[in-house]
Parts: C-alpha cells; sequence; structure tokens
C-alpha cells in the first residue's frame, strides 16, 4: 500500500519552456503533498508543501511564479517549471501523506528534469 | 549545526556482515523517526517508522531511538549487494504542520 507514482521520469526541455510533473496517490488519499529537489550528493530540500484545494506553501527562497504547484483533488498534485532554464536542471521528487499527520511520507520515483 | 547529522560515507562491507547507520539530532522536539533507502536516480523508499524511544524490527532491518542521547540507528543483519544503497534519516515533531528534516544520507555498498 501507499504508492505514490510520479511522471514522467525523465525529461528534456529547451530553454524557455514549461514542463509539467504529475505526482498521483494511487492508494490512499492525500491532503497534503510535498515536493522536493535533490542535487546530486545532496539530500532533499524541501521546495512547497501542496495542500488539496487551496495554495501551496512555499519555502524561502522558492520562487511561486516559477514553480507552479497545482493539488487539484485527494490524488493529484501538479509541479510546473515555468520559463525553464539551464540551472533549474535537477531531480524534483513529490511525496504524499495519508490523512493523519502524524503518518510517514511515502515518495514518487522522481523525475529528472534537464534543461538545454 | 545542522538539525540532524548523518555521516555521508560511503561505508563498504562485505556481504553478509551486520550494518550499523546512525543519525544524531539535535531538536529534542523530534518524535517521529523514519529510514528512507534510496537507489540511484529513485526516490526514496520508506524502511522503518517508528514513534519516541525503542526499538523496532522488521526482518533484516531494526531501528533503534534513543532519545536521551538524540541518536537513532539503522542495523541490516546478513547484508545483501541489493542493499547498497544511500540511507536517509528522518524525523518531525507532533503538530500537523511540524516539516520532515531529513539527514544528509548515508552511501552503503555491500561487496559480494
Amino acid at each position: 500500500g501507499a504508492v505514490v507514482s510520479q511522471h514522467p521520469s525523465r525529461v528534456i526541455c529547451k530553454s524557455g519552456t514549461s514542463v509539467k510533473i504529475e505526482c498521483r496517490s494511487l492508494d490512499f488519499q492525500a491532503t497534503t503533498m510535498f515536493w522536493y529537489r535533490q542535487f546530486p550528493k545532496q539530500s532533499l530540500m524541501l521546495m512547497a508543501t501542496s495542500n488539496e484545494g487551496s495554495k501551496a506553501t512555499y519555502e524561502q527562497g522558492v520562487e511561486k511564479d516559477k514553480f507552479l504547484i497545482n493539488h487539484a483533488s485527494l490524488t493529484l498534485s501538479t509541479l510546473t517549471v515555468t520559463s525553464a532554464h539551464p540551472e533549474d536542471s535537477s531531480f524534483y521528487i513529490c511525496s504524499a501523506r495519508e490523512a493523519a499527520f502524524h503518518s510517514p511520507l511515502h515518495f514518487g520515483n522522481g523525475t529528472r528534469l534537464t534543461v538545454t | 549545526q545542522k538539525e540532524v547529522e548523518q555521516d555521508p560515507g560511503p561505508l563498504s562491507v562485505p556481504e553478509g556482515a551486520i550494518v550499523s547507520l546512525n543519525c544524531t539530532y539535535s531538536n529534542s522536539a523530534f518524535q517521529y523517526f523514519m529510514w528512507y533507502r534510496q537507489y540511484s536516480r529513485k526516490g526514496p523508499e520508506l524502511l522503518m517508522y517508528t514513534y519516541s524511544s525503542g526499538n523496532k524490527e522488521d526482518g533484516r532491518f531494526t531501528a533503534q531511538v534513543d532519545k536521551s542521547s538524540k541518536y537513532i540507528s539503522l542495523f541490516i543483519r546478513d547484508s545483501q549487494p541489493s542493499d547498497s544503497a544511500t540511507y536517509l534519516c528522518a524525523m518531525k515533531g507532533t503538530g500537523g504542520y511540524q516539516k520532515v528534516t531529513f539527514g544528509t544520507g548515508t552511501k552503503l555498498q555491500v561487496i559480494p
């Protein structure tokens, strides 16, 4: 149980274009989803917390107009990287938590974004 | 000082060895403790989840939490080459909006 599906697993795009990443909880409802970014040999950096039916909460230093998050249902959150630049190239990972706040996080398999 | 300290390794052990992975933390408010395994280019996979102090065992994995020392451990018995991965500790306090704080991860290599 507690499976999180993330799509696509890899994407290459040209500088200036936008990319959308989907995160779905397959067998549970997730009122809260989280988006992380991971740099090589570094731990997970929380970008934003996505709450179903409300605006996302962004961490300090994360541009909300660049990283658009939509949590339209209890099983789907999307991250759109707008006007991507090479410095946005990274590994993006979503996670979801079941309804109880003390439930652990379950992660998707990540999306490797390369901006050329 | 980081809230969570974890030795990045790499840690190399022969197949069949007992592996000990550890994290220390400074925030006494942490109550929930997790261990994740992350293979290269994959998302973290939840291995163990514990609340407060004590031990928890699941197959070859044992998680220990010592809140008095602010020290958590993950033991892997009879280690296998398939255990080669990066292991992340994570922890959070109580309260609905408490964030999860991650260690930087320890890279483990089990040599056949």
